[in-house]
């Protein structure tokens, strides 16, 4: 079964503190991996797609790694503000369908 | 540009009656997809279109049908809504790499 797990499933941190989050999948036949947020009450908003032949992706202060062979992907954040704080969601595309894990709630204190 | 749009916002139903979640979209993806997200929970996929004429289940299309008639409208039908649909219902769109979801449709069986 193709499952996309995510951990921590919450992380509180200090304003100011880089920080990891981790996203790992159980079958490395990937087509890409796409990093999501989601504010309480609200949509996904797309954050960084990894095509499966890429390493990482860079928007800004985050920057997203994808490593096929070990089933894993991570999301970095750096120099976190209060602003960052929502829930991440990653996603994996198999063939036709886009499976997401159960996401991680962040919360940055200021 | 509208992108990916849903109706209603919000619904209550009562326990048999039926309803169309309507999903509409202006980027000529071939890809739609329906999920379902309950409280604390990742998303969970219903169903899914490659394109028009064509569907197919996903991991949870109990108590749902789909229709995909045209490119741009992906309608999830609920016959005989029952408590456990109470959810939250995204539509997404893709044109096989970003995907972008719609707003939301919180839907509450009574």
């Amino acid at each position: 079964k193709q499952e996309v797990t995510q951990i921590p499933a919450a992380l509180s941190v200090p304003e100011g503190e880089n920080l990891v989050l981790n996203c790992s999948f159980t079958d490395s036949a990937i087509y890409n991996l796409q990093w999501f947020r989601q504010d309480p009450g609200k949509g996904l908003t797309s954050l960084l797609l990894i095509q499966s032949s890429q390493r990482e992706q860079t928007s800004g202060r985050l920057n997203a790694s994808l490593d096929k062979s070990s089933g894993r992907s991570t999301l970095y954040i750096a120099a976190s503000q209060p602003g960052d704080s929502a829930t991440y969601l990653c996603a994996v595309q198999y063939g036709n369908k886009l499976v997401f894990g159960a996401g991680t709630i962040l919360r940055v204190k200021s | 540009n509208a992108g990916v749009t849903q109706t209603p916002k919000f619904r209550i139903l009562k326990i048999g009656q039926s309803m169309t979640l309507q999903c509409t979209q202006d980027m000529n993806h071939n890809y739609m997809y329906w999920y379902r997200q309950d409280p604390g929970m990742g998303l969970k996929l219903i169903y899914y279109s490659v394109g028009a004429g064509i569907t197919d289940k996903g991991e949870v299309p109990n108590g749902y049908n789909v229709s995909r008639s045209t490119t741009e409208d992906f309608p999830l039908r609920l016959e005989l809504a029952a408590p456990s649909q109470t959810s939250v219902y995204f539509c997404a769109s893709s044109g096989r790499t970003e995907a972008f979801f719609g707003q939301g449709t919180r839907l509450t069986v009574v």
